[in-house]
């Protein structure tokens, strides 16, 4: 099945910087959705986008739907050690009731 | 308080041995989906069901077989057909857009159970 190409593959990067991640396609998504995982749990769901050019933000997190309907973005401001994890976007088609998932960002955070 | 278990967290077999993962959520959802994840594979879908006693087979279904004889509840069996079943395999819900007329499809995960195959 499809995956969607997300990178960067991996971060590393000092607490107090901002992150971004970002996630492409070639087929349109109708709905892009952001999680985080953290070692040996499950995936949470951090944000939920549903229309195109829309820009949503849940604390210090913000994720876009790209215009084209083919890409999102997520950016983390002003990181912190609890950030650590890995990053997955995922996408619906119409009509679909699957998601396609990216292979995932993993972020690191140096205190 | 609402969500999605599943157990055991930890599980170890013998090859050729058949094993069956629990799911179980109490979110009234009436779809259910379950992932396998290794590493640098992300998720891939082995089976989804949107209602009882219905389900699809996902991008991975071979050597992998469930049931979903209540909506609460999704077991997956491990066959002896699975050729690399050494995974950590993950139970996800939703409302279903199918069958609800939602637009979206924000799915709930469980913490996951890690089975080894010896």
């Amino acid at each position: 099945g499809q995956q969607l190409n997300q990178s960067p593959q991996s971060m590393f990067i000092q607490e107090g910087e901002d992150v971004s991640m970002n996630c492409t396609s070639s087929s349109i998504f109708n709905t892009w959705l952001w999680y985080k995982q953290e070692p040996g749990e499950g995936p949470v769901l951090l944000i939920a986008l549903y229309k195109a050019g829309e820009l949503t933000s849940n604390g210090r997190l913000t994720a876009q739907f790209g215009i084209t309907r083919k890409d999102s973005f997520l950016n983390i401001s002003a990181s912190i050690p609890s950030d650590v994890g890995i990053y997955f976007c995922a996408g619906q088609k119409s009509g679909y009731s699957t998601l396609t998932f990216g292979k995932g960002t993993m972020l690191l955070v140096s205190p | 308080d609402g969500g999605i278990t599943q157990s055991p967290k930890y599980l170890f077999r013998k090859e050729g041995q058949n094993v069956t993962l629990s799911c179980e959520q109490n979110l009234n959802h009436d779809a259910m989906y379950w992932y396998r994840q290794d590493p640098g594979q992300g998720l891939r879908l082995i089976y989804y069901s949107q209602i009882v006693n219905d389900f699809q087979k996902g991008d991975i279904a071979e050597g992998y077989s469930v049931s979903r004889e209540k909506k609460e509840s999704f077991p997956l069996t491990v066959t002896s057909a699975q050729k690399n079943p050494t995974a950590f395999y993950l139970c996800a819900s939703s409302i279903d857009p199918g069958t609800s007329g939602a637009s979206y499809n924000e799915q709930f995960f469980g913490p996951g159970t890690r089975l080894t195959v010896l």
